[in-house]
């Protein structure tokens, strides 16, 4: 079983439509977790970090359930820009300081 | 404030060949992870400097290698390429002590023949 899994997509969805990721881990020492996302041929950029009490950062919002291991990033009002890959990211902190990096879902947004 | 850059940005070797890739962190970062990520896949940690050593280690071969310099910047040697190689290879930064969060750079993309 893979540390970090996630909807395997991809996700084409019209302009405006909210689209829901979720993400599962599989370490429970894991102690951070991230979305980052990633345009064709680009670097991941961090989109946001995940924290137990529900984030939210205008659009999007992003929840951490422990006890379920489960992640999970909404994005409301989706617009054209926000086609790219969304890489789920769990982190072991401390000393462990590697990132473990989920599949990937690819958003398509149509007009 | 320059973020994370890496060199160069594409690279083509054959296989057997000898590579070295290098990357010098955002400013004020001291901690360099290096990632491979294959086509149509995410990220894979191949290891992390701190303080000019090897902190960490992934489930790399030892032909994949790495230095870091006093200055922060650091290089990844891979030896004996195979074509398994090709691959986008990401160097990270970010700050010991600060968080888990990791700054990429834009990658160099290594195609093996």
């Amino acid at each position: 079983r893979k540390e970090v899994e996630q909807d395997p997509g991809p996700f084409n969805v019209p302009e405006g439509a909210t689209v829901a990721f979720n993400c599962t881990y599989s370490n429970s020492a894991s102690q951070s977790f991230f979305w980052y996302r990633q345009d064709c041929r680009k670097e991941p950029k961090l989109l946001m970090s995940v924290y137990s009490s529900g984030n939210e950062d205008g659009r999007f919002t992003a929840q951490l359930n422990r006890a379920s291991q489960y992640i999970s990033l909404l994005i409301r009002d989706s617009k054209l820009s926000d086609s790219a890959t969304y890489l789920c990211v769990g982190g072991l902190g401390g000393s462990q300081g590697n990132l473990i990096f989920g599949k990937g879902t690819k958003l398509s947004v149509k007009p | 404030d320059a973020g994370v850059t890496q060199s160069p940005t594409h690279l083509i070797k054959t296989r057997g060949q000898q590579v070295t890739l290098r990357c010098s962190p955002k400013s004020g970062h001291d901690t360099v992870s290096w990632y491979q990520q294959a086509l149509g896949q995410g990220p894979q940690f191949i290891f992390q400097y701190y303080e000019e050593e090897e902190r960490q280690r992934g489930n790399f071969p030892d032909r994949f290698s790495g230095h870091q310099f006093p200055n922060y910047s650091s290089e990844l040697n891979v030896n004996a390429l195979l074509l398994g190689d090709s691959a986008l290879y990401l160097c990270a930064s970010s700050l010991q002590g600060g968080g888990d969060e990791q700054f990429f750079g834009p990658g160099t993309r290594l195609t093996v023949l």
